[in-house]
């Protein structure tokens, strides 16, 4: 397809596992960006990456939470003994250029810890 | 740092009426700002954003923003409410720098009443 595809839609999980999240971006773009929707605390920045590098991990929660690119292209979101409280909706988006473009989002992941 | 207010969590207009959803900013650069359109179980959509063009700034959908520096405002309006209008409406300030770090209001639920 042509836009940002994120797998699984849904995943529930029990506490202590880990979890894998995708993201396919829009081909061609080389800025790929993690976010993170919770009820408790709205949108927030996780993680960017340009081409396979990641120059700002600032918005990692904790160490249990951990991603890669590859190719420059698919990006994998994991989470280690997940905890309730990272339950939430996690949204990937993709820019052809890092700067002042527009970034293009996923329809997210939904994660249920329970 | 930069930071985004949205004023109202909710807002409930009658269809044809006019909206206006509020934001303030926070930025001690020249901010770019948007605003995305979360519809239920959609992703989310960029509406429109200011790069310090014109300071008003026209999106789809009809919506339009008005960038105000000095009431530091990008209030969100449009001339007649629709139905489809009903959604969660972001507004958004990109961090300065090497890249599009986006930095999210908590949000402004739109309902549309007939």
């Amino acid at each position: 397809g042509a836009g940002v595809s994120q797998s699984p839609s849904n995943k529930v999980t029990e506490k202590g596992k880990d979890v894998e999240l995708r993201c396919d971006p829009i081909s061609g773009h080389t800025a790929l960006y993690w976010y993170r929707q919770s009820l408790g605390q709205g949108l927030e920045f996780l993680i960017y990456f340009q081409g396979n590098s990641a120059p700002d991990k600032s918005g990692l929660p904790s160490d249990r939470f951990s991603a890669e690119r590859t190719g420059g292209s698919v990006s994998t979101l994991t989470i280690q003994r997940t905890q309730q409280e990272d339950s939430a909706v996690y949204l990937c988006a993709s820019s052809l250029e890092s700067r002042n473009n527009e970034q293009f989002f996923g329809p997210g992941t939904r994660l249920t810890v329970l | 740092a930069q930071s985004v207010t949205q004023l109202d969590s909710h807002v409930s207009v009658s269809e044809g009426t006019p909206v206006l959803l509020r934001c303030n900013y926070s930025s001690s650069y020249s901010p770019s700002l948007f605003w995305y359109v979360q519809h239920p179980n959609k992703g989310l959509q960029l509406l429109l954003k200011y790069t310090s063009a014109a300071t008003l700034v026209k999106g789809i959908n009809g919506f339009e923003a008005e960038f105000k520096k000095s009431e530091t405002s990008f209030h969100l309006t449009k001339p007649s409410a629709h139905m489809s209008d009903a959604a969660e409406y972001f507004c958004v300030v990109s961090l300065s720098g090497g890249y599009n770090k986006l930095i999210f209001g908590a949000g402004t639920r739109l309902a549309v009443h007939p």
